[in-house]
């Protein structure tokens, strides 16, 4: 009863580098969100993915930043040349149908130095 | 648009009530409810879907009134573990559209 696995839990990266988070989701969910929360604010969506195709990436910055759902494997959200500004916590959710109830996953803390 | 949440900030004995209200400015088709502890990631409470539905959980339950935009989230009898910070995620006015969360609440109960 596997739920919402990312990893890594804590990711520490120089400025400049690369950032990849890995997000699996619940057994049987085929849609997967990614949201970014900075310290005592909200949850800002970020791009919403089903197998193979990215269904709003709204609110993605559009430079540096993308994401990928595969057929096999994890889901990927991946910052090139991080900033000091992308330290955060990323969290990914599932859900199995379009408009359904959402579940996290314990998220993805980037520190950029 | 983000959905606004007040209040921001409840202070409750253990055993009192809470009301947590989420507006929102343009037209709904479903509203959810999460509560996040600190560090921790957001846990799904209940999603209501239609005007004016309310559903319940234990001592926890919702009101959807969709005319007036708004949910409220309704707290009784509060417990040592409700403490956390409490969104409400609103999808609309289609239900193909995204989760866009409030402003929160956060909600601190003692003994």
């Amino acid at each position: 009863n596997a739920g919402v696995m990312q990893n890594p839990r804590h990711l520490v990266r120089r400025r400049g580098q690369e950032a990849r988070l890995r997000c699996s989701p619940m057994k049987g969910h085929s849609h997967v969100y990614w949201y970014r929360q900075l310290p005592e604010e909200g949850l800002k969506f970020m791009v919403y993915l089903q197998k193979e195709n990215i269904i709003d990436e709204s609110g993605m910055p559009k430079e540096r930043f993308s994401a990928e759902f595969p057929k096999e494997g994890p889901s990927i959200l991946r910052i090139q040349q991080v900033v000091r500004g992308d330290s955060a916590a990323y969290f990914c959710a599932s859900s199995f149908g379009q408009g359904g109830e959402q579940y996290f996953g314990p998220g993805t803390r980037l520190t950029v130095t | 648009q983000q959905p606004v949440q007040s209040p921001q900030a409840v202070i409750l004995r253990e055993g009192e009530d809470a009301v947590i209200n989420c507006s929102s400015s343009k037209a709904l088709y479903s509203v959810h409810w999460y509560r996040q502890k600190h560090g921790e990631a957001p846990v799904f409470l209940m999603i209501l879907l239609k005007g004016g539905e309310q559903k319940g959980h234990e001592k926890i339950s919702a009101s959807f009134n969709e005319k007036k935009q708004q949910s409220s989230l309704y707290l009784t009898a509060s417990q040592l573990s409700y403490s956390g910070t409490y969104f409400c995620g609103t999808e609309g006015p289609y239900n193909t559209d995204k989760l866009i969360f409030g402003t929160g609440t956060r909600l601190q109960v003692f003994p």
